[in-house]
Order: structure tokens, then sequence, then C-alpha cells
């Protein structure tokens, strides 16, 4: 069975870098049925998608982030990263790394790591 | 890329059914049979509920069920038990390779 986990610093300084891994386990990343993403969860607030990855290293991004996030892939460490530029207090969230189907099944997440709190301070 | 809409909150006794809906736009539930729901407890992963409108994956309970009409689609659970309790997410596809969720509903089983 999959398993995702992330990894990171859990406190991040406003302006600077937040950067993240997802290690998985249990499975392929570089199966062709699958793309891996990052969502997130402010405090109080839904969930919101981040992007997504292909084993290939095609990445897709939320248009309202596109401009700050880069999402890499490693599949010989079966990690994917995720790195947030500039943030602000704005990006204090649970990270959540995923695994999303491919083609009609890219709504499918069907696979959650278990979330990383990242505040971001002043 | 707006959130869909959700209402905040929802309660039921145990035994009843509710109804929770989604509403986007033309350019996401609207124009793809391609939404999703989460249940999420807080402090937990989310777990995947339904997918494509209506399907559900091996292992969910058959109490749940989703619809689509419009720019609308709707989660209901029939039979509330008191697990049902927590927090749920639409998600639609929006195009280009990008998702959109929604506020998320609390979900109260009284």
């Amino acid at each position: 069975q999959v398993q995702l986990q992330e990894s990171g610093p859990g406190l991040v300084k406003s302006s600077e870098t937040l950067s993240l891994t997802c290690t998985v386990s249990g499975g392929s990343i570089s199966s062709s049925s699958y793309h891996w993403g990052w969502i997130r969860q402010p405090p109080g607030k839904g969930l919101e998608w981040i992007g997504s990855i292909y084993y290939s290293g095609t990445a897709f991004y939320n248009m309202s982030l596109k401009s700050r996030v880069t999402i890499s892939v490693d599949t010989s460490k079966t990690q994917f990263s995720l790195k947030l530029i500039s943030v602000t207090a704005a990006d204090t969230a649970v990270y959540f790394c995923a695994r999303q189907g491919w083609g009609d099944a890219y709504s499918v997440i069907d696979c959650w790591g278990q979330g990383t709190l990242v505040t971001v301070s002043s | 890329q707006s959130a869909l809409t959700q209402p905040a909150s929802v309660s039921g006794s145990p035994g009843q059914s509710i109804t929770i809906s989604c509403t986007g736009t033309s350019s996401d539930v609207g124009n793809y049979n391609l939404v999703s729901w989460y249940q999420h407890h807080p402090g937990k992963a989310p777990k995947f509920m339904i997918y494509e409108v209506s399907k559900r994956p091996s292992g969910v309970s058959n109490r749940f069920s989703g619809s689509k009409s419009g720019h609308t689609a709707s989660l209901t659970i029939s039979g509330l038990q008191a697990e049902d309790e927590a927090d749920y997410y639409c998600c639609s596809y929006a195009g280009s390779s990008t998702l959109v969720f929604g506020g998320g509903t609390r979900l109260t089983v009284l």
C-alpha cells in the first residue's frame, strides 16, 4: 500500500523560501497512472490545490501561486518536492502531499500524507 | 480560479439524510463530470469518498452518493451516523490540468 510522508522545516521566516519533500513508499513514483500533488490548508480554512507533477517532470500549478511555486521530482529517491518563494503569513498552513490520478482520474486524490504544519514568522 | 462554493455547515440527526451542495462555474463543475468529494477529520489525512460525480471507490459505504445538475454538484449522506461528523470538501477539474476545491462544509451529527 502506497504511503506518503512530508518532511521539512516547520518554521520559515517571512520573505524566505518554504521547502518541503514528500517521500513515496510502497509503490512506484514512476507509474504512468499517477500525478503527485501538493495541497494546503490554512488554519481554519479550506483546502487549496497547489500543483502536481508527473514522473517525467511535467508540472502543473494553481494560477494564483504559479509565480512563486516550483514542484520537482526525483524518481531515484522516490521523492517529490515543493518550493514556495517569498512567503508571507498567508502561506502558513498544513501542507499535504498526495497522489492524483491521470487523465479522467486527475481529480481523484486517493492517497494523502498526514500533513505538516508550516508556520511563517515575521 | 475561485474556490467552489459550499455551505459552511450542515447538521442532521442520526438516521437522517443530508445533502451538501458545491457550486462552481462553466469553467469547472459545469464543464466537466470530474467532481470528487473528500471527508476530512481534523488532524487526519482526508479520505476520498466520491469520484466522477457519482462513483464510489471500493470500501466507501453506499450511504454516500453524489450527483450533479448544471454548475452544482451534491453529496448526499443517508442514514447519518456519528462517525460521519467531519469536514467535507468537493473538488473539480478546472481545465489545463488544474483542480479547484470547495471551501468545505462542517457536518455535525446532532
